[in-house]
C-alpha cells in the first residue's frame, strides 16, 4: 500500500459548479478524515467516517458540501454550486482506529474557483 | 473551544544550527498532540506524536517535549539542514472520547535552513 492518495490533486471550476473529489485511504484504516486549509492557515476538520458511517461534521461544513464512504473504503467529498471562498486545499487522512494512532494524510485536493 | 498558536510564524537559520519551535494550547485537556511537516503545496507528513500521559518523543535529530498543565510544546531540531525547511504543524487531539484523532492545528512556522 502506497499510503492514502486523493484524486484530483488539481481542480479549476468556475463559480457555481459542482465539484467531486475522492480520497483512498489505506486499505486496513478504518477511520477517515476531511479537512480543509486555505493558504497560510492550518488545516480545519470537516468530517471523519468510521467504517461507512459519518460520525462527526464541522460547522464548515455547509449544507453545499457532502461526503460519503458507502462502503468503508474510498470516500468521495462533493461540493455544490462552488462559491469563490471553497477556494483551498482538501486534504484527506486515514488512520487506524483513534487510540495512540497517527493520521496518515493524502497530498490534497487543491481547488480553485474562478 | 480549543486554540493552538504557533510562535515564531517564520523562522531563518544557517545550516548546522540547532532550533526550537513553539506551540501553545489554550484547552490542556488534550489526548495528544503531534507534530506535523508540510512541504509548499504538499500534505501533511506526520513527524512526532505524544500521548498526554508523556513528557517528549524523539525521532533522530527531532525531540518533542509536551508540557500539557502549561498548554506548551516544543519541537527540538538538531544539528539543521536545508532539507528540513518547510512548513512545521502543531495539532492537539481532544480528550479521549473517541474523537482525539479529529485535530485542531496550528497556524504553523515556516522554517527556512540556508546554506
Amino acid at each position: 500500500d502506497t499510503g492514502v492518495s486523493q484524486n484530483p490533486r488539481h481542480k479549476i471550476t468556475k463559480r457555481g459548479q459542482n465539484v467531486t473529489f475522492r480520497c483512498d485511504p489505506i486499505s486496513e484504516h478504518n477511520r477517515l478524515y476531511w479537512y480543509r486549509q486555505t493558504l497560510g492557515q492550518g488545516p480545519e476538520f470537516l468530517t471523519y467516517f468510521q467504517n461507512e458511517a459519518q460520525l462527526e461534521k464541522s460547522r464548515l461544513l455547509s449544507d453545499r458540501f457532502s461526503a460519503e464512504r458507502p462502503k468503508g473504503s474510498f470516500s468521495t467529498l462533493e461540493i455544490q454550486r462552488t462559491e469563490q471562498g471553497d477556494s483551498a486545499m482538501y486534504l484527506c487522512a486515514s488512520s487506524l482506529g483513534w487510540r495512540d494512532r497517527v493520521l496518515i494524510f493524502g497530498p490534497g485536493t487543491r481547488l480553485t474557483v474562478l | 473551544k480549543q486554540e493552538v498558536t504557533q510562535i515564531p510564524a517564520a523562522l531563518s537559520v544557517p545550516e548546522g544550527e540547532n532550533l526550537v519551535l513553539n506551540c501553545s494550547f489554550t484547552d490542556s485537556a488534550i489526548y495528544n498532540l503531534q507534530w506535523f511537516r508540510q512541504d509548499p503545496g504538499k500534505g501533511l507528513t506526520s513527524l512526532l506524536l505524544i500521548q498526554s500521559s508523556q513528557r517528549e518523543q524523539t525521532s533522530g535529530r527531532l525531540n518533542a517535549s509536551l508540557d500539557k498543565s502549561s498548554g506548551r510544546s516544543t519541537l527540538y531540531i538538531a544539528a539543521s539542514q536545508p532539507g528540513d525547511s518547510a512548513t512545521y504543524l502543531c495539532a492537539v487531539g481532544r480528550t479521549n472520547t473517541g474523537t482525539a484523532s479529529k485535530l485542531t492545528f496550528g497556524t504553523g512556522t515556516r522554517l527556512q535552513v540556508t546554506l
